[in-house]
């Protein structure tokens, strides 16, 4: 089954205590980002990648780190997690090629995390 | 910076009814993709439309249909034959598609839509 899991679904963390929050996908997507939604508002992209080796910034980048090491893994790191990193998480992934699924965002089930 | 507004924080619709639900967007690229996706409480992101903004012809999907004004920059989706299933969060989005913004996507705050039965 075509899927984008992530690990953990939810996660509770005390202040400066690193984590990662992995996504995964099996679709052979270029394309993958990571998104949070916070309570009213929208998604916020925090970092995408087009490619392995490739990453850029979205529009919430501060605080976070990302790696694209395997074409399919597109791991979201907080190296010091702070209480304005509660949310809700989203990874994506799409096709960046041509064709009529292109550049379609596939989600991933959502990471809650709460920072105490 | 692309920005997208939905001015309608909610909507409610009679079942059987249709409904439009409003985006607008900011840009000054050519090129892009906008969509719509639908959140229901289980907070997963399901894909309802999508359009490509070289092409003129409105995208329609079963009961879900846009109107995609280019110039005007909006990007409206309607619904047609309201069911209790369609009651959600529906997000407008926006994704650029070429240059040094390829990849970078904009969403906006949503709109709750309630469907009456």
């Amino acid at each position: 089954e075509a899927q984008v899991t992530q690990n953990p679904r939810y996660l509770i963390t005390v202040t400066g205590k690193k984590l990662t929050v992995t996504c995964s996908q099996n679709m052979n997507h270029e394309y993958m980002s990571w998104y949070r939604q916070d309570p009213g508002l929208g998604l916020r992209q925090i970092y995408y990648s087009m490619n392995v080796e490739v990453t850029d910034k979205g529009d919430v980048p501060e605080g976070y780190k990302v790696s694209r090491k395997e074409k399919r893994n597109f791991p979201l790191i907080l190296e010091s997690p702070s209480p304005n990193q509660t949310s809700l998480y989203f990874c994506a992934s799409s096709l960046s090629l041509g064709g009529p699924l292109a550049d379609t965002q596939y989600f991933g089930p959502g990471t809650r995390l709460t920072v105490l | 910076a692309q920005t997208v507004t939905q001015s309608q924080p909610e909507m409610s619709v009679q079942e059987a009814e249709t409904v439009t639900l409003s985006c607008t967007y900011d840009t000054s690229e050519s090129d892009y993709y906008l969509f719509w996706y639908k959140q229901p409480p289980s907070r997963q992101m399901i894909l309802v439309i999508r359009q490509e903004a070289y092409k003129q012809q409105n995208a329609t999907e079963n009961r879900f249909s846009v109107n995609f004004q280019k110039a005007a920059k909006s990007f409206s989706l309607k619904i047609s034959d309201s069911q209790l299933g369609d009651a959600a969060m529906y997000f407008c989005a926006y994704r650029s598609a070429l240059g040094t913004n390829a990849g970078k996507s904009t969403f906006g705050d949503g709109t709750t839509l309630t469907v009456k039965p």
